[in-house]
């Protein structure tokens, strides 16, 4: 039961321009989303979070919308560089009091020159 | 400062046979986690011990265990194992024991013949 859903394994893009990534879910308790970067052979990264108390986050060329009524979230990548290049992984947890994230399967991201 | 360290990077076990990987956190961490990644899936959570008592675990059966030391450094035991058992390993640390970003080690690859 894949309760993170990410529905596009991969997604080609020009340097430069925007990259869209998306994410579903479809429990209902989670409250707090993140975003991880993966390079080959490394352990994922830490990317950016949100709230289910917000909408938005911003950090720098790294966005994520959060669609509450839809369960569903994006991420935004503006200008895209080809050192984005990597697998995106987003995952969801509720606010247990301890970290129990669950992870979708990712999205290969590849950022052309 | 020094990264979330595991040990071993490769290794290869035989069915039916016990395996114990290692996992440093980063310094003052307090939090470890373990995540299980089986090729072409997203990390799946398998423990989280915060001072050295497991706070929350995962869908895997008792032949996984783990613990963690006063110095916060953390082992995972897996016993009788599986071909399907086979996977990556992520370690991850974080200060704290609520919700917040965690930060992964590189894994240790675990093959099963």
């Amino acid at each position: 039961d894949q309760q993170v859903k990410q529905n596009s394994p991969s997604l080609s893009v020009q340097e430069g321009r925007i990259s869209i990534l998306n994410c579903d879910y479809t429990n209902s308790m989670f409250d707090y989303f993140l975003w991880y970067k993966k390079y080959p052979a490394e352990g994922p990264t830490f990317l950016i979070s949100i709230s289910s108390i917000k909408d938005k986050n911003e950090d720098g060329r790294f966005t994520v919308f959060l669609n509450k009524s839809a369960k569903h979230l994006s991420l935004h990548i503006v200008p895209s560089q080809p050192g984005d290049s990597a697998v995106y992984f987003c995952a969801a947890t509720s606010s247990g009091g301890y970290q129990k994230v669950t992870f979708g399967i990712g999205t290969k991201l590849q950022v052309i020159p | 400062d020094a990264g979330v360290t595991q040990s071993p990077t490769h290794l290869i076990k035989t069915r039916g046979q016990q395996v114990t990987l290692r996992c440093s956190p980063i310094s003052g961490h307090k939090s470890v986690s373990w995540y299980q990644q089986v090729l072409g899936q997203g990390p799946q959570f398998i423990f989280q011990y915060y001072e050295k008592e497991e706070r929350g675990r995962g869908n895997f059966p008792d032949r996984f265990s783990a613990r963690q030391f006063p110095n916060y450094s953390s082992e995972l035991n897996v016993n009788a194992l599986l071909l399907g058992d086979s996977a990556l390993y992520l370690c991850a640390s974080s200060p704290y024991r609520g919700i917040n970003e965690q930060y992964f080690g590189p894994g240790t690859r675990l093959t099963v013949t």
